[in-house]
């Protein structure tokens, strides 16, 4: 099974923020990532955080990470039409190992 | 726009066909990579490249071969496929691995690849 969770969908109106949360099971995580793929295309990545911050904020996308709960969220204020996509939360170590969520689809109603 | 091309973006071919996959990135990252996406389920991880070099190889089916020419290219070759191969298959790539930390994934947009 996957050590990545998330739910599976989401749906909010225009304009409403949306907060997709994520769990992960390896603490020795060194990033945590948001990839959002549109239908038909690949995976966008979104925003990232290092393992060492708790917050990270980039214009309507915040992620908070809290290390102690291995919990993730992506909060996406003042959501758009064109913020409907799947979203996938990920997680790596070195190598190149990396863990991918099942992908939460998010859905914006008008 | 996406910094990693993928070539073709779609592709039908029968089981006894030989065809290629391509996928160019010019961004300096010595990290190539290639996934597959069934629908609605998360990419899994085939191939690792690092310096041109194939660092990680997930059990892959030997009739996907990878072959990576220089740090910008890479091909994914493909004979006598199975239905079940049909999904849509992503390149990716990051900086160097030094250290063995993983730096952030760039993807392309994929090539739909269905088997008859």
């Amino acid at each position: 099974g996957e050590d990545v969770e998330q739910s599976l969908f989401l749906s909010v109106r225009e304009g409403d923020s949306s907060v997709i949360n994520c769990t992960y099971t390896d603490s020795s995580s060194t990033y945590l990532y948001w990839y959002k793929q549109e239908p038909g295309a690949g995976l966008q990545l979104l925003t990232y955080i290092f393992s060492n911050m708790d917050m990270k904020q980039d214009q309507r996308l915040t992620v908070l990470l809290n290390k102690k709960d291995k919990h993730l969220s992506l909060r996406i204020a003042d959501t758009q039409t064109g913020d409907s996509a799947i979203y996938f939360c990920a997680e790596s170590m070195g190598n190149n190992d990396m863990r991918f969520g099942a992908g939460t689809r998010l859905t914006v109603k008008p | 726009d996406t910094e990693v091309t993928q070539t073709p973006k779609h592709l039908v071919m029968g089981m006894t066909n030989k065809k290629s996959l391509k996928c160019e990135q010019h961004m300096g990252h010595r990290a190539m990579y290639w996934y597959k996406q069934k629908a609605k389920k998360p990419p899994e991880l085939m191939f690792v490249y690092s310096y041109e070099k194939l660092s990680i190889n997930e059990s892959v089916p030997s009739r996907f071969s990878p072959e990576c020419p220089n740090s910008s290219l890479l091909n994914l070759h493909l004979h006598a496929l199975q239905p079940e191969d049909s999904a849509l298959y992503l390149c990716a790539s990051s900086q160097d691995l030094s250290r063995g930390v993983s730096q952030p994934q760039h993807f392309g947009d994929g090539t739909r690849l269905s088997i008859l």
